[in-house]
């Protein structure tokens, strides 16, 4: 099982949709997760953090669920701006260790059209 | 200015050219990291480093080495380059346990075309 799996897509929604992408991972003791994306040949961009109680940042809903090991990201009200990638991030070092470092995943490509 | 810079930003060199990628950051981070992209294989780690004398071998560091100059520089060699090394290359920073909360911070990326 590879470490961090995603749906690659591509995820083809008309503008105004709700559009949702998991991630599931392997390594149990994963301690943070990110969400981060990509323009095309672009440079990754952290988009948010996922905290284990589920957390909001505008339109974006990140949830993490370490009993099933996924990871989902919720867009509402889709907006062209949103067409990217989308990567799908886990840390499994602990704090304060002198590991951790990220694991990311190949991604899911969001397309918003008109 | 960027906070992590990647000089050259494109790059076409020759079969068995050696090359240099550079990397520079402001941030103060502590570690850095080298990965290359590729279409359909996401991001794969070269090479990381923890502090000046700390150099790690990555997932796919064959043909690949590294020197860190200073804690700011980060610099990834191909000492002979190959066409299959054609690919989008990123360095990233994180500031220790800042990867644990705060993620990577990446540079722009150098595209090399090796032909």
């Amino acid at each position: 099982r590879k470490e961090v799996e995603q749906d690659p897509g591509p995820f083809n929604v008309p503008e105004g949709a709700t559009v949702a992408f998991n991630c599931t991972y392997s390594n149990s003791a994963s301690q943070s997760f990110f969400w981060y994306r990509q323009d095309c040949r672009k440079e990754p961009k952290l988009l948010m953090s996922v905290y284990s109680s589920g957390n909001e940042d505008g339109r974006f809903t990140a949830q993490l669920n370490r009993a099933s090991q996924y990871i989902s990201l919720l867009i509402r009200d889709s907006k062209l701006s949103d067409s990217a990638t989308y990567l799908c991030v886990v840390n499994t070092g602990e704090y304060g260790g002198s590991q951790g470092n990220l694991i990311f995943g190949k991604g899911t490509k969001l397309s918003v059209k008109p | 200015d960027a906070d992590v810079t990647q000089t050259p930003r494109n790059r076409i060199t020759k079969t068995g050219k050696r090359i240099m990628l550079e990397c520079s950051q402001t941030k103060g981070h502590d570690r850095m990291y080298w990965y290359r992209q590729d279409p359909g294989l996401g991001l794969r780690l070269i090479y990381y480093s923890f502090d000046v004398k700390d150099i790690n071998k990555g997932e796919i560091s064959d043909g690949y080495s590294v020197s860190r100059q200073a804690q700011a520089k980060f610099s990834l060699s191909l000492e002979s380059a190959i066409p299959n090394q054609t690919a989008l290359y990123f360095c990233a920073t994180s500031a220790g346990q800042g990867s644990f909360f705060y993620g990577y911070t990446f540079g722009s990326g150098t595209r090399l075309t090796v032909v």
